[in-house]
Parts: C-alpha cells; structure tokens; sequence
C-alpha cells in the first residue's frame, strides 16, 4: 500500500524568503504526485502534479516541485513567499486502481505561516 | 461552471441524530469521492462512486453510507452520530479514475457531534 510522508507539521517563513515543503512517499510503482494547497476555509487546489518525463514540474501561483526518485521524494518549492501563502499543503500520491478508480492517499499536511 | 458545491458549510449535531451532507458537481465527472479530514492525518477516503448506481467504500467507511442516483449527486448519509465523526468533509470529483487525474474539491462541510 502506498504511504506520503509530510515531516514537518509547521512551517515559519518571511515574506520574501524562499520556502521548501518536504515530502517522501512509498509506493512499489511508478508514482503519480500532487501537491495541495488549502487556504483557510477552503477547499484543496491543485498546485501542480508529476506522472512522467522532466523531473522539475512547474505549477500554479509560482510553485514547483522536483521528483526524485531515489530518494522517493516530491519536495515544493518557492522562490520568494506571499504573505498570500500562508496555508496548508498536502502531498499525495494516486495509484490506479482499475476500475475501482484513482485513489489518492494524502501526507498528514504542512501548515505554513509567512511572517511580514 | 460552480464546480463542486457542498452544503451546509457548518452543523452541530448530538450524538445519535443523522444528517446528509449534500455534495453536487456540474462538471460531467463520473468519479466522484468523499473525504474526511481530522488535524494532522491528512484527508481519509470514506467512500467512492466511479459512476451513477456504482459505490464502494474507502479507508473509513464505519457509520457512514452513500448514494448515487445520478451523475450529479452524491451525498453522504450519517445515521447515528457519533463524536468520532467530528470532522471536515470534503466532496472531491474527477473525469475518470486514471491515476494521474486531477481531483476536484469542493469547499467542505464543518461537522461537530456533540
């Protein structure tokens, strides 16, 4: 069975920093990953998403993510952060499941708190 | 388009009572999901539907039960509510069920038992 790994809980940063959200999955074929974003009182909206090809993944809102597979990671990453930032973030990994559909197992988040 | 839409946004419930939370989507998806989501543990899969008249259960599917009529629709039944059930519930929908789909989200439903 497939596992995401998100190690940390809370994030601090300032705003204009570079940010850097961890992620390590377990699953014995080729992954499909995902990275979330929750905003207070929303739903999830898909930041970007890897299933093959380059390793670098560009997504929306000036993410992006870079798959590697031998250290079964998908980290995110952000240059410069927006106070507009400041939410959760999940992790997930799909796998296929046939006709029973994709089923998507989510990391337990990370909440990120930008500092003016 | 309104995408995913679920309602209510918030309810308290005593233990014991049941409720249906309300899930619908406009998009033509015929995968549909149901997630709850405690502090700390990520989202759970409660159920799944991959069509009209066709569900299946999830990770945690105890105390809770589904239908889906049409296309549309997917709501989830609570019958006896239980603190346990505490929670947020997402309501999530894809075209197909290939692995690298994306789900859609709806805003979710704030569900207190006291």
């Amino acid at each position: 069975a497939q596992s995401v790994t998100q190690p940390d809980i809370h994030i601090t940063v300032s705003e204009g920093a570079s940010l850097e959200l961890r992620c390590n999955y377990s699953y014995g074929a080729t992954p499909y990953l995902f990275w979330y974003v929750q905003s207070p009182g929303q739903g999830l909206q898909l930041l970007l998403k890897y299933f093959s090809g380059d390793t670098l993944v560009q997504g929306i809102k000036g993410f992006e993510a870079e798959f590697k597979r031998s250290q079964s990671s998908f980290n995110l990453r952000k240059p410069s952060v927006h106070w507009s930032d400041a939410a959760e973030y999940f992790c997930a990994v799909g796998a296929w499941r046939g006709a029973a559909g994709n089923k998507l197992t989510f990391g337990g988040g990370t909440r990120v708190l930008v500092k003016p | 388009n309104a995408g995913v839409t679920q309602t209510p946004k918030f309810r308290i419930l005593k233990i014991g009572q049941s409720m249906t939370l309300q899930c619908t989507q406009d998009m033509n998806h015929n995968y549909m999901y149901w997630y709850r989501q405690d502090p700390g543990m990520g989202l759970k899969l409660i159920y799944y539907s991959v069509g009209a008249g066709i569900t299946d259960k999830g990770e945690v599917p105890n105390g809770y039960n589904v239908s889906r009529s049409t296309t549309e629709d997917f709501p989830l039944r609570l019958e006896l509510a239980a603190p346990s059930q505490t929670s947020v519930y997402f309501c999530a929908s894809s075209y197909s069920g290939t692995e690298h789909n994306e789900q859609f989200f709806g805003p979710g439903t704030r569900l207190t038992v006291l």
